[in-house]
């Protein structure tokens, strides 16, 4: 069974520093893998989708890589800022058919970004 | 429309009532998808509707829980006889692409059953 685990819990930074939020994974067979923002009583923004085949997808001051055969992810941001602060959420599409669409989420980084 | 609409965003119910959520997904989306997200339990994944396929219900907890999809659309998810523990926040994701596909969220509506 795949499970989804992001590490830390939760991270408390002053502003401009760079950041590393960790994700990993037990199944490598995965479709592809998703970061996501969740900002409180709001839904999920989609930040950076990583194919299977890809090791990296960048955004702005973010960057996210992927090691399928190690299970593991990570999104990067630089020069953080107050305005980050928010939920973190990695997920995994499972590579079965009937799979991909079954994203199977980590429980999320939060981040406090303080002036 | 410009983005994922759900309603209503907060509902407050009794024990034992039915209630009925909405999801609205962005235009030209084929696929739809139902998550909850309650306290320790993280995000979960209940059911999902493809084009004209039959829907996967494979993440629904019970039979209390159904939903339609209505003309490739609109979509509403029916909870019968509801329980303190289906308190949670319900959200609907669209997505362009068939099979995994990037997913565009909804605001989600919050459940609370007194």
């Amino acid at each position: 069974k795949q499970e989804v685990t992001q590490i830390p819990a939760a991270l408390s930074v002053p502003e401009g520093e760079n950041l590393v939020l960790n994700c990993s994974f037990t199944d490598s067979a995965i479709y592809n893998l998703q970061w996501f923002r969740q900002d409180p009583g709001k839904g999920l923004t989609s930040l950076l989708l990583i194919q299977s085949s890809q090791r990296e997808q960048t955004s702005g001051r973010l960057n996210a890589s992927l090691d399928k055969s190690s299970g593991r992810s990570t999104l990067y941001i630089a020069a953080s800022q107050p305005g980050d602060s928010a939920t973190y959420l990695c997920a995994v599409s499972p590579a079965f058919s009937g799979g991909y669409n079954k994203l199977i989420f980590g429980a999320g980084t939060r981040l406090a970004v303080h002036p | 429309g410009a983005g994922v609409s759900q309603s209503p965003s907060n509902k407050v119910t009794e024990k034992g009532k039915d209630v009925e959520l909405r999801c609205d997904p962005i235009s030209g989306h084929t696929a739809l998808y139902w998550y909850r997200q309650s306290l320790g339990q993280g995000l979960e994944f209940l059911i999902y509707f493809q084009g004209n396929s039959a829907p996967d219900k494979s993440g629904l907890p019970s039979d209390r829980f159904s939903a339609e999809r209505t003309g490739g659309s609109v979509s509403t998810l029916t909870i019968q006889r509801t329980q303190q523990e289906d308190s949670a926040v319900y959200l609907c994701a669209s997505s362009q692409q068939l099979n995994g596909g990037e997913l565009f969220f909804g605001e989600g509506s919050r459940l609370t059953v007194l």
